[in-house]
Formats: C-alpha cells, structure tokens, sequence
C-alpha cells in the first residue's frame, strides 16, 4: 500500500501569510494526488484533484504542484475562512490512502 | 441539488454486523463511482471502500477486507456498506461519497459528501 505523510502536522499563521503544506508518497503516484479541507465539525471538501487542477468554485489562491512523490499545496494569501485541516490523498492505487492531515490556526 | 443521505450507523457489539446505506438524490448514481470514508472521533480521514459505476472495480481499505462489502442498486440510487466481524477500531462517522469521475471505470476523489451516520463498536 502507499503511505501518505504530510508536512508539518500542524502550523500557525497569520491572515494575508503565504502557507505550503507538502505531502509526500511512499511510491510514485504521477500525477492523482488531490487536497481535502476539512473544517471544525464540517464535511471534507475537494480542493484539488490530480495534482494541480481546481475543484469548481475553489479561490485561485490555492494552488497545487509536485510531481511524483512531493507534492505541495500553497494558499498564497491566507483568509480567515482558510483556517482548517488540510489533508492530502493518492487516487493512484487502491486502498486510496490520505495523508496526516495538516491543521492551520491563527498565529 | 446533488445529495447522499447516509443512514444505519448505531450502537453495536463487537463481533456483530451492520449494514449503512447512502440514498442519493439529485443524480443518476449508475453515472458515477461511489465510495466510503469513516473518520474516527478526533482523527483524521480513511478512505474505506470505492465502487466504479457498474460495480465491476471495487476496493477496500487493508483494515476492512475481508470484514466489509461494499455494493450499490443503481434502480434505488442506493449506496451500501456491509459491515461484518465488526471491532472497536471501526467506531467512526462513516462518509458516503461520490466519485468525481463521471462514467469511469477508474475511482478518484470524492467530490460529493454525505453528512455522515456514526457508528459505534462497544
């Protein structure tokens, strides 16, 4: 199976900072590798998928990148609406695997 | 609007069966590969079983083969989730999600997600 892990497990930052989580696989995944946000008592949601491609209705200030087995999710201006649980997860082989998770808070 | 309704989590004694459902609504589900996600109370997401679109590439998480079933009724527009040999570790909320790939034989993410129905092994 792949394993998934993510870095850091958790950060502090401020509204307006520039946040990278990056997420590495055991085994080369191309390019199936998507972003989950996860908010306090909510349901996950699809940010990312295959890499780099936005979920419809997703601000433009997240981005995805790596190729591979490290991959990276950047919030290039962080909003206070940003502040979650971010976890990563490989399509490419079955058991689909998610990472960690990352927790973002306010510094 | 596009909707699953999970239903079936409870209470149950180890060793014992349940059996989740999902009812979809405001899609056809035999256009789409459905899957199962439980997250444990306070921990992080684990991707549990996935079914393509007619049923003929299922898979399930190393911790659950063998124990649960994963099975859909396209007519019903339900999803479900047999659960057998059930243990304390599989006390969760349990996700019903839809595949984001439309007509695939392939599985990918979840980009349509139940509320969740709890279940609890003790």
């Amino acid at each position: 199976d792949i394993q998934m892990t993510q870095s850091p497990s958790s950060l502090s930052a401020s509204v307006g900072d520039r946040v990278t989580i990056t997420c590495r696989a055991s085994q080369d995944i191309a390019i199936y590798l998507n972003w989950f946000q996860q908010k306090p008592g909510k349901v996950p949601t699809l940010l990312i998928y295959d890499k780099f491609t936005l979920q419809r209705g997703v601000p433009s200030r997240f981005s995805g990148s790596g190729s591979g087995t490290d991959f990276t999710l950047t919030i290039s201006s962080l909003q206070p609406e940003d502040f979650a649980t971010y976890y990563c997860q490989q399509t490419s082989n079955i058991p689909f695997t998610f990472g960690p998770g990352t927790k973002v808070d306010l510094k | 609007e596009v909707q699953l309704a999970e239903s079936g989590g409870g209470l149950i004694q180890p060793g014992r069966s349940l059996r989740l459902s999902c009812a979809a609504s405001g899609f056809n589900l035999d256009d789409y590969g459905m899957h199962w996600v439980r997250q444990a109370p306070g921990k992080g997401l684990e991707w549990v079983s996935g079914i393509n679109w007619n049923s003929a590439t299922t898979g399930y998480a190393d911790s659950v083969k063998g124990r649960f079933t994963i099975s859909r009724d396209n007519v019903k527009n339900s999803l479900y989730l047999q659960m057998n040999s059930l243990r304390p570790e599989d006390t969760a909320l349990y996700y019903c999600g839809r595949d984001r790939r439309y007509s695939s034989s392939y599985l990918g993410p979840v980009d349509v997600w139940g509320q969740g129905t709890t279940v609890i092994v003790s």
